[in-house]
């Protein structure tokens, strides 16, 4: 059965760079988009971006300008970096599997598998 | 960008119960790329249906999804205690791959 391990530092300052790691354990990391997301306390879900086993990216345009995901197959890991945060980048963030299957018209996409989540604060 | 709306904003409702909760996308989605997730205090979300009406793996049949083109429902039969949560509708049709803002369901 896949699981997603992550981790990463949990209290940053202002203007620092936020980075985590997660790992994939028990299954194929290739064939596979691996997906950042981010919860800000009591609120919901913001996608972040996504990876391939190659290392085609997709990002969030209002995050763009400061996220990079990156990808270590050797490891069967990828990675989530964003720099000058601020306080409004306290969240929860989560690394999840999106798997993409047939569907009736078009392929259908989902998150099937989350890592447990790493909550991040933002202050000074 | 595609807006998702997710309504009512909580939901009160006792076990046994039969929920129906909205999601309205700002502009047309393919059913195949509309999906529902339910979240439990402190956890990870969890993914109950895709493509619309296609229920994941382990996900009992009470559990239902419907809707095409700008609106989609989630409908739970029979409420039991643990299907009070927070639950999310996502799209894929267009990227950024946005979520709704959630319903909450909450016990009576």
């Amino acid at each position: 059965q896949v699981q997603l391990q992550q981790w990463g530092a949990g209290l940053l300052k202002p203007s620092e760079t936020l980075s985590l790691t997660c790992a994939v354990y028990g299954g194929s990391f290739s064939g596979y988009y691996w997906t950042w997301i981010r919860q800000p306390p009591g609120k919901g879900l913001e996608w972040i971006g996504e990876i391939n086993h190659s290392g085609r990216t997709n990002y969030n345009p209002s995050l763009k300008s400061r996220v990079t995901i990156s990808v270590d197959t050797s490891k069967s890991q990828f990675a989530l970096m964003l720099s000058s945060v601020t306080a409004a980048d306290t969240a929860v963030y989560y690394c999840a599997r999106l798997v993409a299957v047939a569907g009736q018209t078009y392929h259908n996409y989902y998150l099937d598998v989350w890592g447990k989540g790493t909550t991040v604060t933002v202050s000074s | 960008e595609i807006v998702l709306t997710q309504s009512p904003g909580t939901l009160s409702l006792s076990p046994g119960d039969r929920a129906t909760l909205s999601c309205r996308a700002s502009q047309s989605v393919s059913s195949d790329y509309l999906v529902w997730y339910q979240q439990k205090p402190g956890q990870a979300p969890r993914l109950l249906i895709y493509g619309a009406s296609s229920r994941a793996t382990g996900i009992p049949d009470k559990f239902s999804g419907s809707g095409s083109g700008t609106d989609f429902t989630l409908t739970i039969s029979r409420l039991e205690p643990e299907d009070f949560a927070v639950y999310y509708c996502q799209q894929y049709g267009s990227s950024p791959y946005t979520f709704g803002q959630g319903t909450k369901l909450e016990i009576k």
